[in-house]
């Protein structure tokens, strides 16, 4: 099987601007989660969406947005970017959504650079 | 506040030793807690995920233990190699799937 896809792999962009990122989970997996990664905070759950609704939300603001289609890929959109927004932003995939002893699997992550 | 908790943050040791990392966690009421191996670049990979009845599970050099009843977990990696060096990362699930990750301990194995 396929792993997790996301894409684009890097991305630079000027404060301001807005950015979508896409993630492909592994087939059969109906639940898609977003994270950020930042040397100093770590990893910080953005969202989770199972079956096209979102499950879970993380303590971000609403310049962070996200959905899910039919087919279990989802998107992330960052509005109005921050230097403060670059990071690398990982999407993880599993076959289930009660975090119960389910695997996440994790996406190469997009680097994204806010100049 | 649910919070996990690593040490040490960073680590070097020499090809062929052993180390052990820590993660103490708040998180109440507990489901699972797993490990996570990250290499520069790259998304975290599963080492370990073990339920509150689990006390030890391995996989390969890694082993992971959990004492659920003072909230703290070891990694231990045993006869480490140069592909070992990468972050690892703990990772606690509480209620409503909640995920609540450490920091981290960026291991560097040398020659």
């Amino acid at each position: 099987k396929a792993g997790v896809t996301q894409t684009p792999r890097y991305l630079i962009k000027t404060r301001g601007q807005q950015v979508t990122l896409s993630c492909s989970p592994i087939s059969g997996h109906r639940s898609v989660s977003w994270y950020q990664q930042t040397p100093g905070q770590g990893l910080q759950f953005l969202f989770e969406y199972f079956s096209e609704t979102q499950r879970n939300k993380g303590n971000f603001p609403g310049r962070f947005s996200g959905r899910q289609f039919s087919n279990s890929r989802s998107e992330m959109n960052v509005s109005t970017l921050e230097l403060g927004d670059s990071a690398l932003y990982l999407c993880a995939s599993s076959l289930d959504d009660s975090g119960s002893s389910y695997e996440q699997y994790f996406g190469p992550g997009t680097r994204l650079t806010v100049t | 506040k649910n919070q996990v908790e690593q040490s040490p943050q960073s680590l070097i040791i020499l090809e062929g030793k052993n180390c052990t990392l820590q993660c103490n966690y708040t998180v109440s009421p507990f489901s699972n807690l797993r490990w996570y191996k990250q290499d520069t670049g790259r998304g975290p990979v599963s080492l370990t995920i073990m339920t509150f009845s689990e006390n030890t599970k391995s996989n390969g050099r890694y082993t992971a233990t959990l004492d659920a009843d003072t909230k703290q977990s070891s990694l231990h990696i045993t006869a480490s190699q140069l592909s070992d060096s990468a972050s690892y990362i703990c990772v606690v699930t509480g209620t409503a799937s909640k995920l609540t990750f450490g920091t981290g301990t960026r291991l560097q194995v040398t020659l």
